[in-house]
């Protein structure tokens, strides 16, 4: 089974438009990290937000935004006031902790999905 | 700035040629980097884990005498693709994470086209 699913192959939005991008998990680790990277056609990854497992509150930086639902085991990142700067590869990665040793810290992908923003 | 390096950002080369890419930590010491390889489109495909002083630990159906992986500092890692040929031009793209520190840093990329 996929650890992570992002079922939006592409996206648009409209400049100064919010958008969600869903990702979806699996896991049975109680310790767990989620993560989402942005990556534009130059290819090189950046990072955006994290949200750990045992975290009370939903992850926020900038216009960035985590809505962790655990019970459904979904970590959608929201866009608020897209730019058309935004658009993007958007990818949603999972760390798993209880693998420990020389692995810690391996990160699983999701599919990615494109994000266009137009004017 | 980038806390990541990574060099090459990309390579041109003839079938059979062996091709090193670096990777370091600029300002803190990594003891666990990462080698990932992207094709177009496609998500980041886990190679390898590298950890400082001892052998790479590699994912399923990654050839390891194909794809050499050194990390012989805190600061630097190599990835050496050996006798390339067409199929391993690629997106290769590394990361690090600080020692007990989250999340991972990556490098440009390297964008590797073999002829």
């Amino acid at each position: 089974a996929q650890k992570i699913t992002q079922t939006q192959p592409g996206m648009f939005v409209q400049e100064k438009e919010a958008v969600t991008l869903d990702c979806t998990y699996d896991t049975s680790d109680p310790s767990y990290g989620l993560f989402w990277y942005k990556q534009p056609s130059s290819g090189e990854m950046i990072f955006l937000i994290y949200q750990g497992s045992y975290d009370q509150q939903n992850a926020t930086e900038g216009r960035y935004s985590l809505n962790f639902q655990k019970a459904r085991k979904s970590a959608n990142l929201v866009i608020s006031a897209s730019q058309l700067g935004d658009s993007a590869m958007y990818f949603c990665a999972m760390r798993e902790d209880s693998g420990g040793g020389t692995s810690y810290g391996k990160l699983t992908f999701g599919q990615g999905t494109i994000l266009t923003v137009h004017p | 700035g980038a806390v990541v390096s990574q060099h090459p950002s990309w390579v041109i080369c003839k079938s059979g040629t062996s091709v090193k890419i670096e990777c370091r930590s600029l300002d803190f010491q990594a003891t666990t980097m990462f080698w990932y390889r992207q094709f177009p489109k496609q998500s980041l495909m886990l190679m390898a884990t590298s950890n400082e002083g001892s052998k790479a630990t590699y994912e399923q159906g990654v050839e390891k005498d194909k794809f050499l992986i050194n990390h012989a500092s805190l600061t630097l890692s190599t990835l050496t693709v050996t006798s390339a040929h067409p199929e391993d031009s690629s997106f290769y793209i590394c990361s690090a994470i600080r020692q007990g520190g989250q999340p991972q840093h990556f490098g440009d990329g390297t964008r590797l086209s073999i002829l």
